[in-house]
């Protein structure tokens, strides 16, 4: 289930299951999009990116799903492991070299 | 790894203070970013670099920082007179603009700074 932490909205989730974080975007025009992976004390570690032509990209167990209708983005990851416990963030820009604009953030809990 | 480094780490400094950050950027990327992050927040957009050139600055970059990209590659990130509303994690981020490139943003360890 979730919980709604002190600054960031929480996802619990038992090992081996399967995660799924979403994201609304905020600006229409934006072409661009990247999942990143923050663990505490670190940078953002990027982990898959899809651009506003597709709606769906795979990588290694973990899938982006982008719904433009409703400015909605989502990270699925497969079978959720101890070591995929962070806060992650979407990001947008608007075009290739832009800055990007980062959303709140969902902490990810796995529970052995 | 991604291959951005910062310098230092960490840094602790007193109200009124000037510090500086360094950022080295993956050898190939031609682009660098600084961002700054709060606790519990996302990254929020400082600065950007293409080559040498800084082409854009963010409203919160106020006139006591500074950046700089003299040749290219290395990146300093200066704060004049700080204050405590800056304690924060400075992130440095590069990437490759180029044909065929995505240009994907990588990030470095960032460097914490606390103002006492």
């Amino acid at each position: 289930g979730e919980s709604v932490g002190l600054h960031l909205p929480t996802l619990s989730v038992q090992e081996g299951d399967n995660s799924i974080i979403n994201c609304a975007y905020s600006n229409s025009a934006s072409d661009y999009f990247i999942w990143y992976k923050q663990e505490s004390g670190k940078g953002p570690q990027f982990i898959i990116d899809i651009r506003s032509n597709m709606d769906k990209r795979q990588g290694q167990r973990v899938t982006v799903l982008l719904n433009k209708t409703v400015k909605h983005l989502s990270l699925q990851i497969a079978a959720t492991q101890p070591g995929d416990s962070a806060v992650y963030f979407c990001a947008e820009n608007l075009s290739s070299g832009d800055k990007l604009t980062f959303g709140t953030g969902t902490r990810l809990a796995v529970r052995p | 790894d991604t291959g951005v480094s910062q310098d230092p780490r960490h840094k602790i400094t007193k109200r009124g203070q000037n510090v500086t950050f360094r950022c080295d950027p993956i050898s190939e990327h031609n682009r660098l970013y600084w961002y700054r992050q709060t606790l519990g927040q996302g990254p929020e957009f400082l600065t950007y670099f293409q080559n040498e050139a800084q082409l854009e600055k963010s409203r919160l970059l106020s006139d006591r920082f500074s950046a700089e990209r003299p040749k290219g590659s290395f990146s300093t990130l200066e704060i004049q007179r700080t204050e405590q509303g800056d304690s924060a994690m400075y992130l440095c981020a590069s990437s490759f603009g180029g044909a065929g490139s995505t240009d994907t943003q990588y990030f470095g360890p960032g460097t914490r700074l606390t103002v006492l």
